[in-house]
């Protein structure tokens, strides 16, 4: 009975590439958040999909973040042309239904950009 | 934008001692939600509180949900070093539908001496 699966644990990339965080949710799971955690704050909500549909995008930056949740396989941050303000730690959370009674969070992509 | 505040930011007391943290708004919120986080991982869910006033027990740790709906408190008793770690609260602004995600607070830092 696995939980929210995150992958990479840890990834680092260049300044102007691009990276692509994966994120499975529970079984069972159909509502998915991805939020942001910089260090000595707190975790910003980012962005709430349901199975190919987002829900609420309010927390995405305007340029170069994209997320989707496919019918098929994991949901997918995609952060394009990184850059060092990026660097954080991304947790994925997935509930059965809407979150208002808890989430599951996954253990998390720790993002570098060199 | 509604803001959690928790305090005490850090807290560092010898095990057996007793502790309570604080969660507070100037919103309502319709549920409020208790995580602790250690380093490397993701939060995990302690527990949910949605009713003014409810109060909740999971052996020695008591949350209360105040009766305006805008505050909680995390209270231990008898601290162990295994109770180390980053205490979250977290606020659902709808009681359903999900949107928005969830607003957290910057955590309390608690260090168990042993």
């Amino acid at each position: 009975n696995a939980g929210v699966m995150q992958n990479p644990r840890h990834l680092v990339r260049r300044r102007g590439q691009e990276a692509r965080l994966r994120c499975s949710p529970m079984k069972g799971h159909s509502h998915v958040y991805w939020y942001r955690q910089l260090p000595e704050e707190g975790l910003k909500f980012m962005v709430y999909l349901q199975k190919e549909n987002i829900i609420d995008e309010s927390g995405m930056p305007k340029e170069r973040f994209s997320a989707e949740f496919p019918k098929e396989g994991p949901s997918i941050l995609r952060i394009q042309q990184v850059v060092r303000g990026d660097s954080a730690a991304y947790f994925c959370a997935s509930s059965h239904g809407a979150g208002n009674y808890g989430y599951t969070f996954g253990s998390g992509t720790r993002l570098t950009v060199v | 934008t509604q803001l959690l505040e928790q305090s005490p930011q850090f807290l560092s007391i010898q095990e057996g001692e007793n502790l309570t943290v604080y969660c507070n708004s100037s919103s309502v919120f319709s549920s409020l939600q208790w995580y602790r986080q250690e380093p490397g991982e993701g939060p995990v869910l302690l527990v949910t509180v949605v009713t003014g006033g409810e109060v909740k027990k999971l052996k020695r740790l008591t949350f209360q949900f105040g009766d305006a709906r805008k505050d909680s408190s995390l209270h231990i008793t008898a601290a162990q070093p295994g109770d180390t770690g980053l205490y979250l609260c977290a606020g659902a602004k709808s009681s359903g539908g999900g949107a928005d995600g969830l607003t957290f607070g910057k955590g309390t830092h608690l260090i168990i001496q042993p």
